[in-house]
């Protein structure tokens, strides 16, 4: 039973580009939740999806973040025209239930912004 | 206002002495959860342990243990028997929300710890 998976795990990007954060959760999970971890800091809420909907986006910046978790597909996490400051770790966990008791983390995506 | 603190930047502790984590927290709701994952250095979030906000015995898993004083608000987290493979960081979480509003975990600012041989 594959865990969570997220691609690419390490993603450079010069400023002004796109960033596409891909997660596949685990099989039969339907809540996906994305977090964002800078240097030397714990994880931030950025946004908690479930199949077709944005349930909570409360922690996404209001510009150049979006987030989508389709009915077929991984969800993804997009980043417009990063900037350095979206330098970072970012984490993708699932979880079957919306009140779960343990979220299953992904192993990251490291993106460099040059 | 710091939902989650951690207070220790970093830890020591000798090999197969015990080292307790401290972690408290900040919330108004009846029902919450808390957490404790381990990041080593490759990265990955390891979930450890969790402890839910009515269970009345302190979590324990393997050589974890959830120290839960509901009353003062703390959740520490105890390694026994120290391993080198335990220096990592340590970050402490809660669970808060609603069925109808949805839940989000928040995170503490991590305790690094190093276990020396």
């Amino acid at each position: 039973n594959a865990g969570v998976m997220q691609n690419p795990r390490h993603l450079v990007r010069r400023r002004g580009q796109e960033a596409r954060l891909r997660c596949s959760p685990m099989k039969g999970h339907s809540h996906v939740y994305w977090y964002r971890q800078l240097p030397e800091e714990g994880l931030k809420f950025m946004v908690y999806l479930q199949k077709e909907n944005i349930i909570d986006e409360s922690g996404m910046p209001k510009e150049r973040f979006s987030a989508e978790f389709p009915k077929e597909g991984p969800s993804i996490l997009r980043i417009q025209q990063v900037v350095r400051g979206d330098s970072a770790a970012y984490f993708c966990a699932s979880s079957p239930l919306q009140g779960a008791n343990e979220q299953y983390f992904g192993p990251g995506t490291r993106l460099t912004v040059t | 206002a710091q939902k989650i603190t951690q207070t220790q930047p970093g830890m020591f502790v000798q090999e197969k002495e015990a080292v307790t984590l401290d972690c408290t927290y900040d919330t108004s709701d009846q029902s919450y959860g808390l957490f404790w994952y381990k990041q080593p250095s490759s990265g990955e979030m390891i979930f450890l342990i969790y402890q839910g906000s009515y269970d009345e015995q302190n979590a324990t898993e393997g050589r974890y243990s959830l120290n839960f004083q509901k009353a003062r608000k703390s959740a520490n987290l105890v390694i026994s028997a120290s391993q080198l493979g335990d220096s990592a960081m340590y970050f402490c979480a809660m669970r808060e929300g609603s069925w109808t509003g949805g839940f989000k975990t928040i995170f503490g600012a991590g305790t690094r710890l190093f276990v020396k041989a």
